[in-house]
């Protein structure tokens, strides 16, 4: 199994362009969700899904969109970037939603707005 | 708002001694604790957990307390290794989410 993948690796944008972090799963968890990482801190929870078809917004959602239309993949889209959105981002997966917190989680996306 | 927080930034052991990473959570109604593990440029990865009515719970090399009185956590590493050298998480579950700490970097010194 690849476990949890994420493209891209790294990105720069520049203020007010739009993009898709892509995250995909091969073990067939029903939970997933996206997080950011500032430096030096915890990370902070963006959007999650319990299944697909099924999304919902986690504590920093604003100024991103997430939708679940396979179980496998869960993208993440940037709608207008902003430098306060530059962050290293996470996508995690868990088994079941009752397990949610045994997540595991990707190599992350390095994302930089100019 | 409901937090959870550690008390030291950065720890720095001797290599073959314990370490302890302590961690204060400020929401009662979470139903399990646990602890991450993050290495330099890499995702955190779960190394053990704890629900909400145990004290105590051990693993490989590690053991996780909670004591529920003062809204405190623990985890505790078994003579520590250069690999354990990464930053750790605690974090508590809310619902069907995480609320992370801010994160202890764990230095070992050879």
């Amino acid at each position: 199994n690849a476990g949890v993948t994420q493209t891209p690796k790294f990105q720069v944008l520049k203020t007010g362009q739009s993009m898709t972090l892509q995250c995909a799963q091969d073990m067939n968890h029903e939970y997933m969700s996206w997080y950011r990482q500032d430096p030096g801190m915890g990370l902070r929870l963006i959007h999650y899904s319990v299944g697909a078809g099924i999304t919902d917004q986690g504590e920093v959602p604003n100024g991103y969109n997430v939708s679940r239309s396979t179980t496998e993949d869960f993208p993440l889209r940037l709608l207008s970037a902003a430098p306060s959105q530059t962050s290293v981002y996470f996508c995690a997966s868990s088994y079941s939603r009752d397990r949610g917190y045994e997540q595991y989680f990707g190599p992350g996306t390095r994302l930089t707005v100019t | 708002g409901e937090s959870v927080g550690l008390h030291l930034p950065t720890l720095s052991v001797q290599e073959g001694d314990n370490s302890i990473i302590n961690c204060a959570y400020s929401n009662s109604a979470s139903d399990y604790f646990i602890w991450y593990k993050q290495e330099s440029g890499k995702g955190p990865q779960f190394i053990i957990d704890i629900r909400s009515n145990m004290d105590k719970r051990q693993g490989q090399r590690v053991t996780v307390l909670l004591n529920k009185t003062v809204k405190h956590l623990s985890l505790q590493i078994a003579a520590t290794q250069p690999g354990d050298s990464a930053v750790y998480f605690c974090a508590e579950k809310a619902d069907y989410q995480l609320i992370w700490g801010a994160g202890t970097k764990l230095i070992i010194k050879p």
